[in-house]
């Protein structure tokens, strides 16, 4: 069966420093990846969306960046955090077109 | 572009009555429509999909029938519960794209005793 991990579940960062969060995905072959974005009380933002490896497209531009370093992993980082960064953040996957299944979600506060 | 337009803020209920959450989208090409749930805290999960073949699609006793002519893929069950209590976002994919899923603004139902 396929899981899905992202890391860190939870994340209290200050304005202004750098930011990682990570996905990696078991038990399917290369999977579509994407980054979602959920304000407190918001709805969902695709940021990111990858096919294959070392491909990212972009969706929305929030002073984010995102990559795909191998088939089961998804990275989202900015080198200069701002509070408007502060939400959930939901690693997602999908085997081609149709639903998406997503992580646990990393949530994320910006001071 | 595509998109989808929803029930959206704040819908109560009193347990045992009939939930009905509306959705409607305009869509270039034939698209697959879904409904996903998320509970407080926790990641979205995908609750309903549409079929091309007209089947209705069942989860939980939440049923939603894709009408092309309307445009529509309304969310119902006869008789909500208590925990029942969620967002329902209704989404939707073009086929072919396989890269973008557009969601609905989300609608908080809430079900009380």
């Amino acid at each position: 069966a396929q899981t899905i991990h992202q890391w860190p579940v939870a994340e209290i960062k200050a304005v202004g420093s750098p930011l990682s969060l990570g996905c990696t995905i078991k038990g399917k072959s290369s999977p579509n990846l994407y980054w979602y974005w959920q304000a407190t009380g918001g709805t969902l933002q695709q940021l990111f969306y990858s096919i294959t490896v070392g491909q990212v497209e972009s969706v929305v531009q929030l002073n984010l960046s995102a990559s795909r370093p191998k088939d089961d992993q998804f990275i989202l980082s900015t080198e200069k955090l701002l509070l408007s960064h502060s939400g959930f953040y939901l690693c997602a996957w999908s085997l081609g077109e149709g639903e998406q299944y997503f992580g646990p979600g990393t949530r994320l506060t910006v001071l | 572009g595509d998109s989808v337009t929803q029930t959206e803020g704040l819908v109560t209920l009193t347990e045992g009555l009939p939930v009905m959450l509306n959705c409607t989208y305009q869509s270039t090409y034939s698209p697959f429509l879904f409904w996903y749930v998320q509970h407080l805290n926790e990641a979205p999960k995908l609750l309903l999909k549409s079929f091309t073949d007209n089947k209705r699609p069942e989860h939980q006793g939440f049923h939603a029938t894709l009408h092309k002519s309307s445009s529509s893929f309304h969310l119902q069950k006869s008789s909500a519960q208590l925990s029942d209590s969620a967002l329902y976002y209704c989404a939707l994919s073009e086929q072919g794209t396989g890269s973008k899923l557009s969601f609905g603004k989300g609608a908080k139902l809430t079900v009380s005793p």
